[in-house]
């Protein structure tokens, strides 16, 4: 049972333009939410984070929206550049030290 | 600084044979150390997590074993490889919230 899903597979938004990711997740005891930036034979890289006592967390162009009623979670980056192409993983967590994953989205930003 | 060291890179390796991937971390002491993996389709997948020398906690039944001799040194294992084993290989670590990524591993089994 998959409990964190993103269910969109890939996206591709145009350059300047703004890109929306979208996570959603089942289980109600999720309190922290993180999204990780992947690109190919890499490791992925911490992005952004929210705890569930907030419904907006904003770092530059990105911005974490998390709408708990709706157990929904979504990534904007605005304005999307070239090398945000990358793969976006949403995770959450209700141990200080054990995150799901969801199985990711392909973002390509283009030219 | 804190880092983490993972290698190999890339390892193509028969069916059957074994396997050991390592992973050390540097710069931090007593983190809690994980092996994902990443396969087509499937997301990151947890397959073993540890809090401490010698504690392991698997996550799913499978092909692997890990283990961590020393505090920041973690290692996967598999005394023989299957096919669906094939995948990236990432250890992170973390101390607090989120995690710190390995540049991960590459492992083709023929």
């Amino acid at each position: 049972d998959q409990q964190v899903k993103q269910n969109s597979p890939s996206l591709s938004v145009q350059e300047g333009r703004i890109s929306i990711l979208n996570c959603d997740y089942t289980n109600s005891m999720f309190d922290y939410f993180l999204w990780y930036k992947k690109y190919p034979a890499e490791g992925p890289t911490f992005l952004i984070s929210i705890s569930s006592i907030k419904d907006k967390n904003e770092d530059g162009r990105f911005t974490v929206f998390l709408n708990k009623s709706a157990k929904h979670l979504s990534l904007h980056i605005v304005p999307s550049q070239p090398g945000d192409s990358a793969v976006y993983f949403c995770a959450a967590s209700s141990l200080p030290y054990k995150y799901i994953f969801g199985t990711g989205t392909r973002l390509k930003v283009l030219a | 600084s804190q880092t983490i060291h993972q290698w190999p890179a890339t390892l193509v390796q028969p069916v059957g044979s074994p396997l050991s991937l390592e992973c050390t971390v540097e710069g931090t002491s007593n983190p809690n150390l994980y092996w994902y993996r990443q396969a087509a389709g499937r997301g990151l997948q947890l397959l073993f997590y540890s809090v401490g020398i010698g504690q392991i906690s698997s996550e799913v039944p499978q092909n692997l074993s890990a283990s961590r001799p020393q505090d920041r040194q973690f290692i996967l294992s598999s005394k023989k490889l299957l096919l669906s084993d094939s995948g990236f290989y990432l250890c992170a670590w973390s101390v607090g919230s989120g995690y710190t990524f390995g540049s991960g591993t590459r492992l083709t089994v023929v």
